[in-house]
């Protein structure tokens, strides 16, 4: 089946610092692709959608400046945490839409820890 | 709006054991329904999906069914194993977006 990866799958960042993190299909390309937030014991809440070649669309409050996302090609979207807090600190998952209808790969997640 | 609701976990069953996890949604129109699984360390996976009324998916011995009258789509299997501990996610499809319910935990034992 299709694979999404996702880098780093875990990371420690200090208050203030800024932290990317990447998102890659890895046998199909994506012209789609979601990025999400997962709280623990919660169900995953999508916060942005992101388009190759054009500008993410953010859902209803979640800040863009915070949440910087790119999708510089068809197989890369990565999400950049800027000036992290420690109420950042979650599980972060993307998904990469495959072909028409909602067919979505997800990655295996990045935790973020914020001290 | 648009949500899904799921039972509460964790649920715990001895192996070989019935299993249902129910599932209801809210919605305008006749959405694409899904159940997804996630295994420990690992992502989400797509275990089955619905796109009409009265469709049945099924996958690995699970099988959920579209019921436009109850707007349910519980999740069901005959005869869970150990194997089947997990996280599943009932979902609804929105446009090109996944609503997803909160997650139901299982726990098999052996």
């Amino acid at each position: 089946g299709a694979v999404v990866s996702q880098h780093p799958s875990r990371v420690i960042c200090k208050s203030g610092t800024s932290v990317k993190i990447e998102c890659r299909s890895l046998d199909f390309q994506a012209t789609t692709m979601f990025w999400y937030r997962q709280f623990p014991k919660q169900s995953l809440m999508l916060m942005a959608t992101s388009n190759e070649g054009s500008k993410a669309t953010y859902e209803q409050g979640v800040e863009k400046d915070k949440f910087l996302i790119n999708h510089a090609s068809l197989t890369l979207s990565t999400l950049t945490v800027t000036s992290a807090h420690p109420e950042d600190s979650s599980f972060y998952i993307c998904s990469a839409l495959r072909g028409l209808g909602y067919e979505q790969y997800f990655g295996p997640g990045t935790r973020l820890t914020v001290t | 709006g648009d949500s899904v609701t799921q039972m509460e976990g964790p649920v715990t069953l001895s192996e070989e054991a019935f299993l249902t996890i129910n599932c209801t949604y809210t919605a305008t129109g006749y959405p694409s329904l899904f159940w997804y699984v996630q295994y420990p360390g690992e992502g989400l996976q797509l275990l089955l999906k619905a796109t009409k009324a009265d469709d049945k998916g099924s996958n690995k011995g699970f099988e959920a069914t579209y019921r436009k009258e109850t707007t349910s789509f519980h999740l069901e299997k005959g005869s869970v194993q150990v194997s089947d501990s997990a996280v599943y996610f009932c979902a609804r499809g929105r446009d090109d977006k996944i609503i997803f319910g909160k997650g139901t935990r299982l726990h098999i034992l052996p």
